[in-house]
């Protein structure tokens, strides 16, 4: 399998303020990264598939880049409900999380 | 609107078997565009996921956790199931049940609320 390694693990951050999450895999995995958001007693829930494909409502303050073993999501414009946890997935070969970076309000 | 419903019990003994159901409601769990899948997540950590599961009844599981898992699909009942032997507190965690969506580049769309699985004697 293919571990994914997020980084950092946890942000703090403003209200308006730009933010990159990034996520490494310990070899090539092509553009086969899934991001998901996750608030505290919530499922996850699907932000960005296949590295830059934008899911059908959300909002486009998110974007996801990268391929190979660099991936990216980036938040252009914290807004509050964006505080969360975020976990990029690999689907390259079965499945694998990476460790999650956590959003906290500075 | 399509649901998942995680359901089975909460507390298992250790060196007993977890078990649950995911029950996929407002559409059919046959068709070609999804796939299933379980993840879990022990509390305050990251999340697992487990395996996957075709309505054919083909499977891929974790290696972490192949020797110990079993996932099966009953499409009379749009159902599909996880099995996980032997387990220890190392398997308390919440089990979330989740639609995939088919493709080489596959994500997953839609979860279950996740269940609390509890492993203590």
């Amino acid at each position: 399998d293919i571990p994914m390694t997020q980084s950092p693990s946890s942000l703090s951050a403003s209200v308006g303020d730009r933010v990159t999450i990034t996520c490494r895999a310990s070899q090539s995995i092509s553009d086969y990264l899934n991001w998901y958001q996750q608030k505290p007693g919530k499922a996850p829930k699907l932000l960005i598939f296949a590295a830059s494909n934008l899911q059908s409502g959300v909002p486009s303050r998110f974007s996801g880049s990268g391929s190979g073993t660099d991936f990216t999501l980036t938040i252009s414009s914290l807004q509050p409900e964006d505080f969360a946890t975020y976990y990029c997935q690999q689907s390259y070969s079965r499945a694998a999380f990476g460790g999650g970076t956590k959003v906290e309000i500075k | 609107q399509v649901q998942l419903q995680e359901s089975g019990p909460g507390l298992v003994k250790p060196s007993q078997t977890l078990s649950l159901t995911c029950t996929v409601s407002g559409g059919s769990i046959t068709s070609d565009s999804y796939y299933w899948s379980w993840v879990r997540q022990p509390a305050g950590k990251g999340l697992e996921w487990i395996g996957r599961i075709y309505a054919s009844g083909d499977t891929n599981y974790n290696p972490s956790l192949k020797s110990r898992v079993t996932m099966s699909v009953d499409t009379s009942k749009d159902q599909f199931s996880l099995e996980l032997s032997t387990v220890t507190a190392a398997d308390t965690a919440v089990y979330y049940c989740a639609r995939v969506v088919t493709g080489n580049k596959w994500y997953i769309d839609l979860w279950g609320r996740g269940t609390l699985v509890t492993v203590s004697s």
